[in-house]
């Protein structure tokens, strides 16, 4: 099993483009999160999904976007990249929404992004 | 504003001994709390975890103790294996909530030398 995939793992971007962070999961998880973390700072969320086409806000969700048009698939769109954007990000999935009923959060291995 | 707080950035331990890892909270609502370690170039994978209806949890050389009224809890490792040399983070998780509320610690990262 693959797990969760990002691509690429790293990008330089000039201020001012755009990109966009894939991630792919193969284990059928409803629920799909996007994080970053930038150093010496825990991972914080930035959008999250229940489900193809229903997507949230997370506690950073400014110079983001996202869809999810199919239960693998939830990118994650830069549409002017800034240097405060400069970060890792990390895809991730569950089964369940919560950690009560045992359900583990994946996380894919990372993005790393530069913004210059 | 951290809710989640790890005081130590680092901790460095001699292989076969107890390596203990802390985090300490603000937000009295949290009620689940989990332990997630992270090697270089990985992403985070789930260690171990507590609810806050115990004040104790193990799982093989992982233990995790949970002091409400302190709001602080803490990792022990026993015993401590190179292999274990990785970052970890503390994140919890608040009654209402489900992983879109995880919160996690800035991190301690673990070095366990021979």
């Amino acid at each position: 099993n693959a797990g969760v995939t990002q691509t690429p793992k790293f990008r330089i971007l000039k201020i001012g483009q755009s990109m966009t962070l894939q991630c792919t999961q193969d284990m059928n998880h409803n629920y799909m999160y996007w994080y970053r973390q930038d150093p010496g700072m825990g991972l914080k969320l930035i959008y999250y999904s229940v489900g193809a086409g229903i997507t949230d806000k997370g506690e950073v969700p400014n110079g983001y976007n996202v869809s999810r048009s199919t239960t693998e698939d939830f990118p994650l769109r830069l549409e002017l990249a800034a240097p405060s954007q400069t970060s890792v990000y990390f895809c991730a999935s569950s089964y369940s929404p919560t950690g009560r009923a045992g359900g583990e959060l994946f996380f894919g291995e990372g993005s790393r992004l530069t913004v210059l | 504003d951290q809710q989640v707080k790890q005081n130590s950035p680092s901790l460095s331990v001699q292989e076969g001994r107890i390596s203990i890892l802390n985090c300490d909270y603000t937000n009295s609502m949290f009620d689940y709390f989990l332990w997630y370690k992270k090697y270089p170039a990985e992403g985070p994978t789930f260690l171990i975890s507590i609810s806050s209806i115990k004040d104790k949890n193990e799982d093989g050389r992982f233990t995790v103790f949970l002091n409400k009224s302190a709001k602080h809890l803490s990792l022990h490792i026993v015993p401590s294996q190179p292999g274990d040399s990785a970052v970890y983070f503390c994140a919890a998780i608040p009654l209402s909530g489900g992983y879109n509320k995880l919160i996690f610690g800035a991190g301690t990262r673990l070095a366990v030398h021979p």
